[in-house]
């Protein structure tokens, strides 16, 4: 398996600008999560979805930010418009399938998307 | 607010010698799990435990968890070069599939 896979791994922008960060999770999972990591505020969970539906989005800092997961194997984070203290680093992470008779609850982490909003 | 707190902050070891970091938690939990981060890099699960169980083993790892003081040790033994890394406890905090990251320890090993 390919692992989760984010894209862009970098991405600088300006001020004002839309931003869309994509991530395709491990096939079979059906939780899928949206980080922010900064070295202030450490791991930041924002959002996560549950068989495509977002469960708990109570983390989202505020209406500039926005994700969906239009299917299985997509999900976009859209922050729009960016601004100088969005810079960090987002994960997206999967987790799902059974471990014996244990729903593992392990996340998988994607490499990240360095964002710098200038 | 923070689900697992790690201690200490920062560790530094010689190469061989064993690592020993801390988690404290707050509220109920199903399980607690820990994870690695090298620098740059996105965060690896290592191991989980139940929150039914009291000690596990992965290779060189030996994760305790004591559910009556809301606190887990991860013990990595035997430590080389490679095992710099920060790392991270997670709870679930009895909430399904969402984890809730501690502020990590960052172990430096020394050759």
């Amino acid at each position: 398996d390919a692992g989760v896979i984010q894209s862009p791994r970098h991405e600088v922008t300006e001020m004002g600008q839309e931003v869309t960060l994509r991530c395709k999770p491990i096939s079979g999972h059906d939780y899928l999560f949206w980080y922010r990591q900064t070295m202030m505020r450490g791991l930041e969970l924002l959002i996560y979805f549950n068989n495509n539906v977002p469960i708990d989005d109570s983390g989202m800092p505020e209406d500039r930010f926005s994700a969906k997961m239009p299917n299985a194997s997509f999900s976009t984070l859209k922050i729009q418009p960016s601004e100088p203290r969005d810079s960090a680093v987002y994960f997206c992470a999967s987790s799902g399938g059974r471990d014996s008779a244990h729903f593992n609850w392990a996340q998988y982490f994607g490499p990240g998307t360095r964002l710098l909003v200038l | 607010s923070q689900q697992g707190e790690e201690d200490p902050q920062a560790l530094s070891i010689q190469e061989g010698e064993n690592a020993t970091m801390n988690c404290s938690y707050k509220t109920s939990i199903n399980n607690l799990q820990w994870y690695r981060q090298n620098s740059g890099r996105g965060l690896v699960h290592l191991i989980l435990i139940r929150s039914n169980e009291r000690e596990k083993h992965s290779g060189r790892l030996r994760v305790t968890l004591d559910t009556s003081k809301k606190s887990s040790s991860l013990l990595i033994t035997a430590s080389r070069a490679a095992d710099t890394a920060s790392y991270f406890c997670a709870t679930d905090g009895n909430q399904g599939g969402k984890l809730i990251f501690g502020q990590g320890t960052e172990l430096s090993v020394k050759p």
